[in-house]
C-alpha cells in the first residue's frame, strides 16, 4: 500500500475547527482514504474514510482533493476530547494497514 | 463487555523468557491482527490471520509467532524475548461491511523485556 505524509503536530483552539492534512501523492485508483486516531495509548479508533468523493459523518468530514493526491480530515468543533494522534492510512482492500507516524492534534483551552 | 480483549495488559519479563499475548473477541470477525507500537511511532503490523487456517506475516515477524485456536482466538508468542521488543502491542479485528473495511482494537498489552 501507499505512503501517507502527515504534519507530526498541530494545536486548535477549542471549538474552532481542526483541519488535519494528509498527502498522497502515490495512492492508487482503488485505494481508499481510511482516518484513525489514537487518544493518550489507547488502541486506535476509526474516524470516517473516502474513495473519491468528499464525506461526513457525526464524527468529522473528510475531503479528498480531486487528482486524489491529498486530504483533509476537518473535526468541525473540536473539544479537548479531540486531543489524540491522527492517522491518514491508504488500503485497497487487501484489509492490511500501513499506519505512518500521524499528527499529534493538540486541543487548547 | 468489551468486544476485543488482550490478556494480560501489562507484563514485565526479562530477556530469553517465552512470554504469550492472547487476544479474544466476541464480534464473530474472520480478520484478526496483531501490531506492535514503539513510542511515537506508529503501529506496525506483525501477523495478520484472515481466518483459522490463513495466517500471514506483516512488517515486522521476526522474533514472533502467533496461533490461531479458534475464530475468536488470536495469540502472539515471543519464543526468547529481548529488550528491543519491548512495546505496546495491539490486537484487532475486522469485516467489511458495504464499503468499510473497519479494524476494531483491543486495549493493548504494555510489554517491557528487562
Amino acid at each position: 500500500d501507499a505512503k501517507t505524509t502527515q504534519p507530526p503536530s498541530m494545536d486548535c483552539a477549542e471549538g474552532r475547527a481542526a483541519n488535519l492534512p494528509c498527502n498522497h501523492s502515490t495512492i492508487s485508483g482503488n485505494e481508499y482514504v481510511y482516518w484513525y486516531r489514537q487518544i493518550h495509548s489507547q488502541g486506535p479508533q476509526y474516524i470516517i474514510h473516502g474513495l473519491k468523493n468528499n464525506e461526513t459523518n457525526e464524527m468529522a468530514s473528510l475531503i479528498i482533493t480531486e487528482d486524489r493526491k491529498s486530504s483533509t480530515l476537518i473535526l468541525p468543533h473540536a473539544t479537548l476530547r479531540d486531543t489524540a494522534v491522527y492517522y491518514c492510512i491508504l488500503t485497497s482492500g487487501t484489509y492490511k494497514y500501513i499506519f505512518g507516524t500521524g499528527t499529534r492534534l493538540k486541543v487548547l483551552a | 463487555d468489551a468486544d476485543v480483549t488482550q490478556t494480560p495488559r501489562n507484563r514485565i519479563t526479562k530477556t530469553g523468557k517465552r512470554i504469550m499475548l492472547e487476544c479474544s473477541q466476541t464480534k464473530g470477525h474472520d480478520r484478526m491482527y496483531w501490531y506492535r507500537q514503539d513510542p511515537g511511532l506508529g503501529l506496525q503490523l506483525i501477523y495478520y490471520s484472515f481466518d483459522v487456517k490463513d495466517i500471514n506475516k506483516g512488517e515486522i515477524s521476526d522474533g514472533y509467532s502467533v496461533s490461531r485456536q479458534a475464530q475468536a482466538k488470536f495469540s502472539l508468542s515471543l519464543e526468547s524475548a529481548i529488550p528491543n521488543q519491548t512495546a505496546l502491542y495491539f490486537c484487532a479485528t475486522s469485516e467489511t461491511s458495504g464499503n468499510v473495511d473497519e479494524q476494531f482494537f483491543g486495549p493493548g498489552t504494555r510489554l517491557t523485556v528487562l
